[in-house]
């Protein structure tokens, strides 16, 4: 069965410092998908990046970037030079690709505070 | 700007009630998802739907059923509310179905059984 770990349940960093959020996933199928979304105080998830698991090339935009790793299944999400804005909840999901109609697997979820 | 909307931010309710989520997206998207969200459990999915009349158990349908009468428009009820239905409730539509498509989310319904 699908199954995305996120160890890290809240994380307190000081403005300007960087932080790391943890994705551990499991899957039996060859050909998925995995998102990171950012839920605000304002309540709705918004979604940050996507990536199958046929490219392993790690993104970076901006201030965030992400570190996919098949051989170990996770997919982390860093965040340089933090600002009080990165304040959110943070999720990471898998989707399978086999499945038919998508149906998202999320982890469960890591607050980030960053003290200004 | 593409939205889904869902009728309540805040709901307080009393035990046995029948209550209805409603959640309306306006990007024409043939796929649409309830959630709920509690502490320490991420989002688990209730129901789902990938077209108009057209439904499909989550992980944890119990004590739930929805109707999709049309396109746009995804309602959660809630036949006889429980306290332990005490969540928050995230709508969700997506468009075409693919894994790779990201979904757009509502504010959500913070629900309260008493």
């Amino acid at each position: 069965a699908q199954k995305v770990t996120q160890a890290q349940t809240e994380i307190s960093v000081v403005e300007k410092e960087d932080v790391t959020l943890d994705c551990v996933y499991e899957t039996r199928d060859t050909t998925y998908y995995l998102f990171w979304y950012k839920q605000p105080p304002s309540g709705e998830l918004v979604f940050l990046i996507r990536r199958n698991s046929f490219d392993e090339q790690n993104e970076i935009s901006g201030r965030y970037s992400w570190n996919f790793q098949k051989s170990t299944s996770s997919f982390n999400f860093t965040i340089t030079a933090s600002q009080v804005v990165d304040s959110a909840v943070y999720f990471c999901a898998l989707s399978e690709a086999a499945r038919g109609a998508q149906k998202l697997v999320f982890g469960q979820g890591t607050r980030l505070t960053i003290n200004p | 700007d593409v939205k889904v909307t869902q009728s309540s931010r805040y709901l307080v309710k009393r035990t046995g009630e029948k209550v209805f989520l409603e959640c309306v997206q306006d990007m024409d998207h043939e796929n649409m998802f309830w959630y709920r969200q509690d502490p320490g459990l991420g989002l688990r999915l209730i129901y789902f739907s990938y077209d108009v009349k057209m439904k499909e158990k989550g992980d944890i349908p119990e004590g739930y059923s929805v109707s999709r009468e049309k396109k746009e428009r995804f309602s959660l009820i809630l036949e006889s509310a429980s306290t332990n239905q005490t969540s928050m409730y995230l709508c969700a539509s997506l468009r075409g179905g693919r894994a790779y498509n990201e979904q757009f989310f509502g504010p959500g319904t913070r629900l309260t059984v008493l």
